[in-house]
C-alpha cells in the first residue's frame, strides 16, 4: 500500500503544452510538498501546503500552480511548458510537528521536447 | 556560497569497506540534520536524523554532527552492494521553517 503516490510516473510532452501531476498520501500527514530534482540530482523545494494552506512558495515561475483540494492531495499544474522544465518532480509529505521526516513519492520524470 | 555543500563523487568502494560521506553548511541557525538515501529512479528516503551536535548510530550507519565546524558526516560500516545509492544530506533550522535545504548528493557504488 503506497504511502505517497504520484501520477504519472513518466510525462513526455511538447513545448507550450499544459500538464498536471497528481499526488496523494495515505499517511495522515498535514503537510505536503513539491520538490524538483534537476539532472545533477539537486533537490530543491518549490511549494508546500499545510492543512491546505500554502506556506512555502519559492521563486518558481508563475506557470507552475499547485492546488491542494484536501490534506491528502496536492497537485501541480504547469502551463506553457518549456525545455528547462524537464526534471524529476517529487511529491512529499510530513507531519508539521516533525517536518524533517519527509516521505517522498517515486517521482514524475517530465521530459519537454 | 551554497547553504549546504556536498561532494557529488562518485565514490566507488569494495564490499566491506567503511564509507565516509560528508557535508558542510554555512547557516549557523541549522539545528536539524538528516541523511536521505535515494536509489536509482526512486524517491529519497530518510535514513538518519539528528538534532544539534553529536553522534547517532543505527546498525551499520553512524551520523555525526559537529556544529562548531558546521560539518555533517555519515559513516557506513561493512558496506554492502545494497548500499549503492545517492546519499543526500539535509538540514533545517526548526521553528516555523518548513523548508529543508539539501546537499547535491553523493553517488556511492559498493562493488561485490
Amino acid at each position: 500500500d503506497t504511502a505517497v503516490s504520484q501520477t504519472p510516473k513518466y510525462l513526455v510532452t511538447q513545448m507550450g503544452n499544459d500538464k498536471s501531476i497528481k499526488c496523494e498520501q495515505n499517511l495522515g500527514h498535514d503537510t505536503m510538498y513539491w520538490y524538483k530534482q534537476d539532472s545533477k540530482k539537486f533537490l530543491k523545494i518549490m511549494f508546500s501546503y499545510n492543512n491546505k494552506e500554502l506556506i512555502i512558495n519559492e521563486t518558481v515561475p508563475n506557470r507552475f500552480s499547485p492546488k491542494s483540494p484536501d490534506k491528502a492531495h496536492l497537485n501541480l499544474h504547469i502551463n506553457s511548458l518549456e525545455l528547462g522544465d524537464s526534471a524529476v518532480y517529487f511529491c512529499a509529505s510530513s507531519q508539521s510537528i516533525d517536518r524533517a521526516k519527509l516521505f517522498f513519492g517515486s517521482g514524475t520524470q517530465l521530459s519537454v521536447l | 556560497q551554497k547553504e549546504v555543500e556536498q561532494d557529488p563523487g562518485p565514490l566507488s568502494v569494495p564490499e566491506g569497506a567503511i564509507v565516509s560521506l560528508n557535508c558542510t553548511y554555512s547557516n549557523s541557525a541549522f539545528q536539524y540534520f538528516m541523511w536521505y538515501r535515494q536509489y536509482s529512479r526512486k524517491g529519497p528516503e530518510l535514513l538518519m536524523y539528528t538534532y544539534s551536535s553529536g553522534n547517532k548510530e543505527d546498525g551499520r550507519f553512524t551520523a555525526q554532527v559537529d556544529k562548531s565546524s558546521k560539518y555533517i558526516s555519515l559513516f557506513i560500516r561493512d558496506s554492502q552492494p545494497s548500499d549503492s545509492a545517492t546519499y543526500l544530506c539535509a538540514t533545517h533550522s526548526g521553528g516555523s521553517n518548513y523548508k529543508l535545504t539539501f546537499g547535491k548528493g553523493t553517488l556511492l557504488t559498493v562493488n561485490p
